[in-house]
């Protein structure tokens, strides 16, 4: 199975903020790497597929970058409804494996 | 529109099984790939497995064979997931989830369905 490893856990930034979360792949996953976002209570939402592609309706302050075994999510200028918690996701094989997430907290 | 809809949520003893089903509506049920995703209180994502709703074909996690059936009545547009044998350590959120062959990716999820498992 391919292992996927987000960091940090947890961040803690402040509105207005630009911050990036990190997301290591244990082998090659070419670019079949996306990446969502979770609100508490609510299904996980689809922010960024395919590494960078971003998905119909997500504001433009997040992108994606990456290929191979290396992928970044970054939020440009943090809005108050970004700090939530936020996942990637490798469907290069089966399993579709999941990072651990990681928190966006207010400092 | 396009749109997931789950059953509500169950409490079961150990040992017990539990049939949760998803809903489809607002698109070709047959066309997609339709995956069962869950999360256990506090936890991260775990994918369990999908099936495919045009011919019932499945492929499930090492984790969950000989556990966990995944059927459909294309009749009602609706999956299934019966994880039998349930323990309290499967006390979890269930979603399902369409998979996008275009996007490679799980673009409309369930609500999510709460199963408590407690004796």
């Amino acid at each position: 199975d391919i292992q996927m490893t987000q960091s940090p856990s947890s961040l803690s930034a402040s509105v207005g903020d630009r911050v990036t979360i990190t997301c290591r792949a244990s082998q090659f996953i070419s670019t079949y790497l996306n990446w969502y976002q979770q609100k508490p209570g609510k299904a996980p939402n689809l922010l960024i597929y395919a590494a960078s592609s971003l998905q119909s309706g997500v504001p433009s302050r997040f992108s994606g970058s990456g290929s191979g075994t290396d992928f970044t999510l970054t939020i440009s200028s943090l809005q108050p409804e970004d700090f939530v918690t936020y996942y990637c996701q490798q469907t290069y094989s089966t399993p579709q494996t999941f990072g651990q997430g990681t928190k966006l907290e207010i400092k | 529109q396009v749109q997931l809809v789950q059953s509500g949520a169950e409490v079961k003893t150990p040992g017990a099984s539990v049939k949760v089903s998803c809903q489809a509506s607002g698109y070709t049920f047959t066309g997609y790939f339709l995956h069962w995703v869950r999360q256990a209180p506090g936890q991260g994502l775990e994918w369990m497995g999908w099936m495919n709703p045009y011919n019932g074909g499945t492929d499930y996690a090492r984790k969950f064979q000989g556990r966990v059936t995944m059927t459909r009545d294309t009749s009602i547009n609706t999956a299934y997931m019966d994880l039998s044998s349930l323990r309290s350590d499967d006390t979890a959120v269930y979603y399902c989830a369409t998979f996008s062959g275009y996007l490679k990716a799980f673009d409309i999820w369930g609500q999510g369905t709460m199963v408590t498992v407690s004796s």
